[in-house]
């Protein structure tokens, strides 16, 4: 069974441009969550998706935005980028988001801004 | 509000155990998690345990909670070179909508360097 997969697995990209990201679940997980991870802020929670619904925000400006489609695929939109914008964007996945399921993450994006 | 603490460095040598800690603050109910990350890597669920529990074993690892304190511990014992990594404490509380796991809250990682 593949993994959790992201593309592109690096990104350059200069102020003020935006970005997509994609994420691509295992196959028949529902629950597609998104994680910022920074050296000095360590992961943060940016949202999660159940079939095609965002149900979890964290506490990210309106920059930051998803989605996700009926395959499950989902993306990430990042609009009028900024330095600390620079990051790895993780994914993960699991059956339905449910506490004690196991939540697969992808090997991430990583985000550099100029 | 909600915060997980975490030392950010641990050295043990190969053979012996390790013990990496973990404070969080949200009082309520709560799955508390701890995940691997090796360089390059996404993160690796190890295990988890329930609020209610007091302890989890499974194979190497001990997950040991104290509800007073707020405190968590992962132990690992017969620690390999192979477990060296960063190890991160996660909660998620139990207001979350829906019962997601979601929107977990990470600790900064504690990394685990193992000598041989």
């Amino acid at each position: 069974k593949a993994g959790v997969t992201q593309t592109p697995r690096y990104l350059i990209k200069t102020r003020g441009q935006q970005v997509t990201l994609s994420c691509s679940p295992i196959s028949g997980h529902r629950s597609v969550s998104w994680y910022q991870q920074t050296p000095g802020q360590g992961l943060q929670f940016l949202f999660e998706y159940f079939s095609e619904t965002q149900r979890n925000k964290g506490n990210f400006p309106g920059r930051f935005s998803g989605r996700q489609f009926s395959n499950s695929r989902s993306e990430m939109n990042v609009s009028t980028l900024e330095l600390g914008d620079s990051a790895l964007y993780l994914c993960a996945s699991s059956l339905a988001g449910d506490r004690e399921e196991t939540q697969y993450f992808g090997p991430g994006t990583r985000l550099l801004v100029l | 509000g909600e915060d997980v603490e975490q030392s950010l460095f641990l050295s043990v040598r190969e053979g012996d155990s390790s013990v990496i800690n973990c404070t969080y603050t949200d009082s309520s109910s709560t799955y508390l998690y701890w995940y691997k990350q090796e360089p390059g890597a996404g993160l690796q669920l190890l295990t988890y345990i329930f609020s209610n529990m007091d302890m989890k074993q499974d194979q190497r690892l001990t997950v040991l909670l104290n509800k007073k304190d707020k405190h968590l511990s992962l132990r690992i014992a017969d620690t390999q070179t192979g477990d060296s990594a960063i190890y991160f404490c996660a909660e998620t509380p139990f207001v979350n909508y829906g019962g997601s796991q979601g929107n977990l809250i990470f600790g900064k990682g504690t990394k685990l360097s193992v000598k041989p």
